[in-house]
């Protein structure tokens, strides 16, 4: 399998930007994921990278992939109170056929 | 639209008891995997199944079992309930391996 690392925590003002940060250690990762988890609930697929891109964007939502550092980051522009949540970067091998998770970041949006 | 159903949502079991994690999903995936996450903590892979009559083990297989006789179910069995197994279980669909999966709602176990 592959390991993903994520830092912690993450403090954030209401309408700011947040970037989530994750590392991964295989570089054969064919697909990257973010999922974010509210308090109480299951996990929720945010959005996804191939490994053949460098950026993808999605509304308020950007992923850049650095394939030469493994790093993999999520933006969420302006972000809102709703926003506060634990969010999760997974990663799957080619021909792999489960998701390893990091650890997960608790972002906390402060009004 | 179920998507991925886990019961129940709670549950307090003591030691040595023995107890089954239901989970049902309505979208024909053949996937299924079940994870346990410890407070703090991120998801690690308990068992997974390709499709029905295939399982095979995860990071933290010990001390459960699952069987996949249908697409749709895929439970999983504590069979020695111990206080280590104190964790919040979900269960999650997927079409194929390079698909996100769907998560169901969790399920919070006490083991006293």
């Amino acid at each position: 399998g592959e390991d993903v690392e994520q830092s912690l925590f993450l403090s954030v003002r209401e309408g700011d930007s947040s970037v989530i940060n994750c590392t991964y250690t295989d570089s054969s990762s064919t697909y990257l994921y973010w999922y974010k988890q509210e308090p109480g609930a299951g996990l929720q697929l945010l959005t996804y990278i191939f490994s053949n891109m460098d950026m993808k964007q999605d509304q308020r939502l950007t992923v850049l992939l650095n394939k030469k550092d493994k790093h993999l980051s999520l933006r969420i522009a302006d972000t809102q109170t709703g926003d506060s949540a634990i969010y999760f970067c997974a990663g799957i091998k080619a021909a792999g056929n489960k998701l390893t998770f990091g650890g997960g970041t608790r972002v906390l949006v402060k009004p | 639209n179920a998507g991925v159903t886990q019961t129940p949502k709670f549950r307090i079991l003591k030691i040595g008891q023995s107890m089954t994690l239901q989970c049902t999903q309505d979208m024909n995936h053949n996937y299924m995997y079940w994870y346990r996450q410890d407070p703090g903590m991120g998801l690690k892979l308990i068992y997974y199944s390709v499709g029905a009559g295939i399982t095979d083990k995860g990071e933290v297989p010990n001390g459960y079992n699952v069987s996949r006789s249908t697409t749709e179910d895929f439970p999983l069995r504590l069979e020695l309930a111990a206080p280590s197994q104190t964790s919040v279980y979900f269960c999650a669909s997927s079409p194929g391996p390079n698909y996100g999966y769907t998560f169901g709602s969790g399920t919070r176990l006490t083991v006293v």
